[in-house]
């Protein structure tokens, strides 16, 4: 069966510092991989997207950036943190094509 | 870009009433995709639709996909305190993989 690991749950970062979200996927090949994040009691906002390895879909300018090394494998990055990028990231994948998405358990992230 | 609108924002709601939650999007969609997420925790899928006018039922939850495949609604009849949590709608663009959320519609139930 499949599985979706999305680490840390909880981080804390001062202002100014590097952040790495990984997420990974397992029992698939070939996932789309989404990054959102979700501010506190609000809706979820789409960041980035990727249907293959090396392929990036940006839908905000911000802070942030993502990558995709490995087919499975989805890092959401930022070289400074803003107090801005505070909230909860969530990373999903999905087989592809008319299907449902399935979500990490998410990082809760608070910029200080 | 593709947007995916989703009112009303909250809904407080006497356990045993009946409300709906509306979504329309900007552009005509592949599929639109309903979720639920509890308190503290992550969406859920509940369901998919496809096909223009398509209507499906769960229990006491019925979806719709208007016919020009650009909204979509969520009717929940007789409310239980089960059903508190935020539902999303999210509509997956024709052209690519983009599957964008809506603002939630987030379900308060009075006993």
């Amino acid at each position: 069966s499949q599985t979706i690991h999305q680490w840390p749950a909880t981080l804390v970062q001062p202002v100014g510092s590097p952040l790495s979200l990984e997420c990974t996927v397992e029992g698939t090949s070939n996932p789309n991989l989404y990054w959102y994040r979700q501010a506190a009691g609000r809706g979820l906002q789409l960041l980035f997207y990727s249907v293959g390895i090396g392929q990036i879909s940006s839908e905000v300018p911000q802070n942030l950036s993502a990558s995709r090394p490995q087919d499975r494998q989805f890092i959401l990055s930022s070289k400074k943190l803003l107090l801005s990028d505070s909230g909860f990231y969530l990373c999903a994948w999905a087989p592809g094509g008319n299907t449902e998405a399935f979500f990490g358990q998410g990082t809760r992230l608070t910029v200080v | 870009g593709q947007q995916v609108m989703q009112i009303p924002q909250y809904q407080h709601v006497q356990e045993g009433e009946d409300f709906t939650t509306y979504c329309n999007s900007s552009t005509t969609l592949s599929n639109i995709q309903w979720y639920k997420q509890r308190p503290g925790g992550h969406p859920v899928f509940l369901i998919q639709l496809v096909k223009s006018g398509e209507v499906k039922k769960q229990k006491r939850l019925t979806f719709q996909f208007g016919e020009a495949k650009k909204n979509s609604s969520l009717h929940i009849t007789a409310t239980q305190t089960t059903d508190v949590g935020t539902y999303f709608c999210a509509g997956l663009s024709l052209n690519d993989y983009k599957l964008s959320f809506g603002a939630g519609t987030t379900v308060t139930v009075r006993a």
